[in-house]
């Protein structure tokens, strides 16, 4: 069974850091995987998703990552501003599903 | 932002009551999901569907059922709640492309659901 996980489960920085999310997962068979952002009370906004067979891609200040082999996922935000504040998630794609990690809560402050 | 409006937005009900949550799409998406997210087990597929009539379970999908007469609309039915049913739920929908780009799935703004 597919499981996901998300470190930090939450995470404070000063504006301006460049920051990285970390998702790992137990099953290299997977079609995708999908980053998505949640503000709260709000529902999920897609920003990336990285088919199996990229290693990386790439919308702004925002580069994900993936290494099937060894089961990680990375964000990188770049120039973190007050605005990224929320909570990010990570989504392993299999055949027309998603499984979720639990997200991590970013904080970032002025 | 993809057309998808989930109706009600808010309901309060009653253990024991019916109670049915509306997903409707304007994007002709084939796929279409029912999820809950609930503190500390993160979001949780209840039931999707494939195509007009075709449905499958997720993971939590005991106590709930699903229909799907129409591309459009996506009904997720309770057929008699209880307390461990509140929740947010979310609809999401997508398209089936092997793993590429149009596989992303885009996310309806959710239902609270309490149920007393």
């Amino acid at each position: 069974k597919q499981e996901v996980t998300q470190i930090p489960a939450a995470l404070s920085v000063p504006e301006g850091e460049n920051l990285v999310l970390n998702c790992s997962f137990t099953d290299s068979a997977i079609y995708n995987l999908q980053w998505f952002r949640q503000d709260p009370g709000k529902g999920l906004t897609s920003l990336l998703l990285i088919q199996s067979s990229q290693r990386e891609q790439t919308s702004g200040r925002l580069n994900a990552s993936l290494d099937k082999s060894s089961g990680r996922s990375t964000l990188y935000i770049a120039a973190s501003q007050p605005g990224d504040s929320a909570t990010y998630l990570c989504a392993v794609g299999g055949r027309g599903k998603l499984i979720f990690g639990q997200g991590t809560e970013l904080s970032v402050k002025p | 932002d993809a057309g998808i409006t989930q109706s009600p937005r808010h309901k309060v009900t009653e253990t024991g009551t019916p109670v049915t949550l509306r997903c409707h799409q304007t994007e002709n998406h084939r796929y279409m999901y029912w999820y809950r997210q609930d503190p500390g087990h993160g979001l949780r597929l209840i039931h999707y569907s494939y195509g007009v009539k075709d449905t499958d379970k997720g993971e939590v999908s005991d106590g709930y059922s699903v229909s799907r007469s129409k591309t459009e609309d996506f009904l997720l039915t309770l057929e008699s709640a209880t307390s461990s049913q509140t929740s947010v739920y979310f609809c999401a929908i997508s398209e089936w492309s092997g793993g590429r780009v149009a596989d992303t799935q885009y996310f309806g703004p959710g239902t609270r659901l309490t149920v007393l």
